[in-house]
């Protein structure tokens, strides 16, 4: 069964800082999501990655997709208070499983 | 923007009581899923559904689980006696294509089971 892990689970970062959070996941897929939950909301999609070597930025947020490695990673450039949140990868195709999530907090 | 509605946004039944969830994908939208999330943890997938007929669905969506879309516009989950463990959010999504497009999610119905 697809199982998809993400570390670091909880992180605290000051403003102004890098950081990348990891997705790995079990088996072959070339569908990855990344989303966005902010506390008591809704789940917001930040990128739909869907090829190896796929990279995608918005903002100060880039995604990036290794299939062969099972990696997806989240990076975060210059944080911001606004980012924290709790973020999701997901994969799979038509079962989406997701990742524990990040809980992402910025200190300014 | 089109947006996945949720109603209602929260739902407080007894244990063993009936209860339907009810969501309105966005109109153009033809794959439907319903997720869960139980506080504090992470989002599991219940089901999928497209043409009519459910195309995937999880170890949780036993028999006290079914799905309809008794119409063009709306999309039900609906648990037949809860319990207590039924007491999560649940999440409606759409997607107008199959997974190579985000699904985009509604803002969820809380069920508090008692």
């Amino acid at each position: 069964e697809l199982k998809v892990e993400q570390n670091p689970l909880f992180l605290s970062m000051q403003e102004g800082k890098n950081y990348t959070i990891y997705c790995n996941y079990s088996t072959t897929s070339d569908r990855l999501y990344w989303y966005r939950q902010d506390p008591g909301k809704s789940l917001e999609s930040l990128f739909v990655l869907l090829s190896n070597g796929a990279v995608k930025q918005e903002g100060r947020l880039m995604a990036s997709l290794d299939t062969k490695a099972r990696l997806s990673t989240l990076h975060i450039t210059a944080a911001v208070h606004d980012l924290s949140a709790t973020y999701f990868c997901a994969v799979g195709d038509d079962k989406i499983i997701f990742g524990k999530g990040t809980r992402l907090h910025i200190l300014p | 923007e089109p947006e996945v509605t949720q109603t209602p946004s929260h739902q407080v039944t007894q244990m063993g009581q009936e209860v339907i969830l009810r969501c309105v994908p966005i109109s153009n939208h033809l794959y439907f899923y319903w997720y869960r999330q139980i506080l504090g943890q992470k989002v599991e997938f219940l089901v999928s559904f497209y043409n009519n007929e459910i195309s995937e669905k999880s170890e949780i969506f036993d028999d006290q689980f079914s799905v309809e879309r008794p119409d063009g516009s709306n999309f039900t989950l609906k648990i037949r006696s809860t319990k207590l463990e039924d007491s999560a959010m649940y999440f409606c999504a759409s997607s107008y294509r199959d997974s190579y497009q985000p699904q985009h999610f509604g803002d969820g119905t809380r069920l508090s089971i008692l």
